[in-house]
């Protein structure tokens, strides 16, 4: 079971886009609709932001996005505001476990 | 609003067990459909998953933390734990308790630091 594979680092200017990806295999993000996007802020737990590929809990903003296609998932942020600044990880359902991705460390220039 | 809360020592010696404990307000752990969770950060790291248990008592494992890791359910007292044994400085980390619906975990406890002393 390896960590799903993201950038280090993505870095943006507010009322930029940007798009973190999160690359897996078919076992993971390929074989289930079942990746997630958290939002850690240091010192906090992570925050679901994006659950099913797609779909946003309640409360998120829609500024945030997910997306997937083959063996990588998307995370992409519109319009980014300087509280965007965190860590972002992706997961996926994999064969009755989970997997977490490495970590991209967002910076709101 | 589910919350939930984690508890335990906070310094535990190599080669013992670590427990947890994670209290659930708000919403049985016996209501179908969920998925308790345990999940764990090192110091400057990212998420690694150690497991959960379904309402029915079914327990899934990280591979790699399988045979030291058992998760268990006290559904009198809402509560579910972690027991890791034979701990090494390799253990020390922030261990979050999380309610999952089925790979998304949407409520997390703020998190406890167990630190590994030799």
């Amino acid at each position: 079971q390896s960590a799903l594979t993201q950038p280090a680092s993505v870095s943006g200017s507010p009322g930029q886009s940007i798009t973190i990806s999160c690359t897996g295999i078919s076992s993971d993000v390929g074989g289930y609709n079942y990746v997630s996007w958290y939002q850690q802020h240091p010192g906090k737990a992570p925050k679901l932001m994006i659950y099913e590929v797609k779909y946003r809990p309640s409360g998120v903003s829609n500024r945030f996005s997910g997306s997937k296609s083959g063996n990588t998932a998307s995370l992409t942020i519109s319009g980014l505001q300087a509280e965007d600044e965190a860590d972002y990880y992706c997961s996926s359902y994999t064969s009755s476990s989970t997997v977490f991705g490495g970590g991209t460390k967002l910076t709101v220039l | 609003q589910v919350q939930l809360q984690e508890s335990g020592p906070g310094l535990v010696k190599a080669s013992q067990t670590l427990s947890l404990t994670c209290t659930v307000s708000g919403g049985s752990i016996s209501n179908g459909g969920y998925y308790w969770s345990w999940i764990r950060q090192h110091p400057g790291k990212g998420l690694e998953w150690i497991g959960y248990i379904y309402y029915s008592g079914s327990t899934y494992y990280n591979p790699s933390l399988k045979s030291r890791v058992t998760i268990s359910l006290d559904t009198s007292k809402n509560q579910f734990s972690l027991k890791l044994n034979s701990v090494t400085a390799a253990d020390t980390a922030v261990y979050y308790c999380a309610r999952d619906g089925g790979g998304l975990a949407d409520f997390w406890g703020q998190g406890t630091l167990v630190t590994v002393s030799s």
